[in-house]
């Protein structure tokens, strides 16, 4: 039973392309999340969803957009794929309430 | 706006040994939470350990303590008695208002056998 899964795990693309990377958990949380981890290791946050309204946005270009069908959902969009795109992105959900975050397996996103 | 600094970005330490990881972190709140999150190569993020900011007592998980002290802001890892498994990386983490979580830059740890 996995608490929060995100497809596919591997995504290799070529420059310009569209794609999407699915998120669900399955913990009634009421916030999800989406992270970019760089090479260099480092989690930087893109969006997150409490109660299917977007709360944070930090400086993620355009082309990234988040879409949420229900709380148990929150899928990634990105158009116009590009070379600096590629990375780790996690899928993450949380309690509203100070609980921690549960974590995807991450989708590695290669852009050829 | 809240920064979370990890100012080791490697260490390593013997196996049985026991080791610290440092983390600071800039806020202007007086209610907030602190995890450590663990991220092996497999890369699966894993909760290692939570602190409430206002619990005085510093929060223990086995092998896994931290020390708190809120007025100087920092939020240090303590692993005893390191075992191989316990090589990654580790994210220090705050979350403020419930849902707004800040990573910071990650330190590796390597354990020696």
């Amino acid at each position: 039973d996995t608490a929060v899964s995100q497809t596919p795990k591997y995504l290799v693309t070529q420059m310009g392309n569209d794609k999407s990377i699915k998120c669900e958990q399955n913990l009634g949380h009421d916030t999800m999340y989406w992270y970019k981890q760089d090479s260099k290791k480092f989690l930087k946050i893109m969006f997150s969803y409490n109660n299917k309204e977007l709360i944070i946005n930090e400086t993620v270009p355009n082309r990234f957009s988040p879409k949420s069908p229900d709380k148990a959902h929150l899928n990634l969009h990105i158009n116009s794929l590009e070379l600096g795109d590629s990375a780790v992105y996690f899928c993450a959900s949380s309690a509203t309430g100070h609980t921690e975050a549960f974590f995807g397996q991450g989708t590695r996103l290669t852009v050829v | 706006a809240q920064t979370v600094t990890q100012s080791q970005p490697e260490m390593s330490v013997q196996e049985a040994e026991t080791v610290t990881l440092s983390c600071t972190y800039d806020t202007s709140e007086s209610d907030y939470y602190l995890f450590w999150y663990k991220q092996p190569p497999s890369r699966q993020m894993i909760l290692v350990i939570r602190q409430e900011a206002y619990k005085q007592q510093n929060a223990t998980e086995n092998r896994f303590s931290v020390n708190f002290q809120k007025a100087a802001k920092s939020f240090s890892l303590k692993i005893s008695d390191s075992q191989l498994g316990d090589a990654a990386m580790y994210f220090c983490a705050y979350l403020r208002g419930g849902n707004q979580f800040y990573f910071g830059t990650g330190t590796s740890l390597t354990v020696i056998p």
